[in-house]
């Protein structure tokens, strides 16, 4: 079935450490984006990306990286983690407008 | 770059009453307007959109309109029920943006049974 999946759903790690957040589609989209958001709270766009070798920084000052290799996958890095970047991390695709989101990821930093 | 407005940030109604959530936008080359829901612990999925050639769009309980002059469009949703407390999330975007949506900061709506 065609989705977009994200892993880990949950992850709880120390400050410092270096993080890879994965994001996979299987719908065919170009864009994809990666969002932060607080649970219940405004969508933060941190990086989008409109195709292979395409990445753009977001609205949101981010200290984290993306790539773009494959159309499918869209991996974020937290090269240095800190208990600031605790939140939900949502991925989302789209063919042209409508984005479709992942499950997301909680991050925890302590 | 664009700029969206969400109005109110929290709604409270009766089940069976009507709920309005009114967003506006500053880039008159917004042309696709869409809504998200997002229900705790779940993420954000669309529920409905429309395109700025269109004035009013409607799915059984949920509307929305635009008004392209003014640059507002709105969400209606009538009789409402206790499965509609969520999240609500309008955007906009463009054709000049390639398509990338700026959402407003979310609505909570709370349905009381």
């Amino acid at each position: 079935e065609a989705d977009i999946y994200q892993t880990p759903r949950y992850l709880v790690i120390g400050t410092g450490k270096k993080i890879t957040l994965e994001c996979s589609q299987t719908m065919g989209h170009d864009k994809m984006y990666w969002y932060q958001q607080d649970p219940g709270m405004e969508l933060h766009l941190i990086h989008y990306s409109y195709g292979v070798n395409s990445t753009e920084k977001g609205d949101l000052s981010s200290e984290s990286t993306v790539s773009r290799i494959r159309t499918e996958h869209f991996p974020l890095t937290l090269e240095s983690a800190r208990p600031s970047h605790t939140s939900q991390y949502l991925c989302a695709s789209s063919r042209k407008y409508e984005q479709y989101f992942g499950p997301g990821t909680r991050l925890t930093v302590t | 770059g664009e700029n969206v407005e969400q109005h109110p940030s929290t709604l409270s109604v009766q089940e069976g009453d009507s709920a309005v959530i009114k967003c506006t936008y500053s880039d008159s080359a917004s042309n696709y307007f869409p809504w998200y829901k997002q229900e705790l612990g779940k993420r954000p999925q669309l529920i409905i959109d429309i395109r700025s050639n269109v004035g009013e769009k409607k799915d059984q309980r949920i509307a929305v309109t635009l008004n392209k002059t003014a640059k507002h469009f709105s969400l209606h949703i009538t009789e409402t029920q206790p499965e509609d407390s969520a999240v609500y999330f309008c955007a906009a975007s463009s054709n000049t943006n390639a398509g990338k949506s700026t959402f407003g900061d979310g609505t909570t709506l709370t349905v009381k049974p």
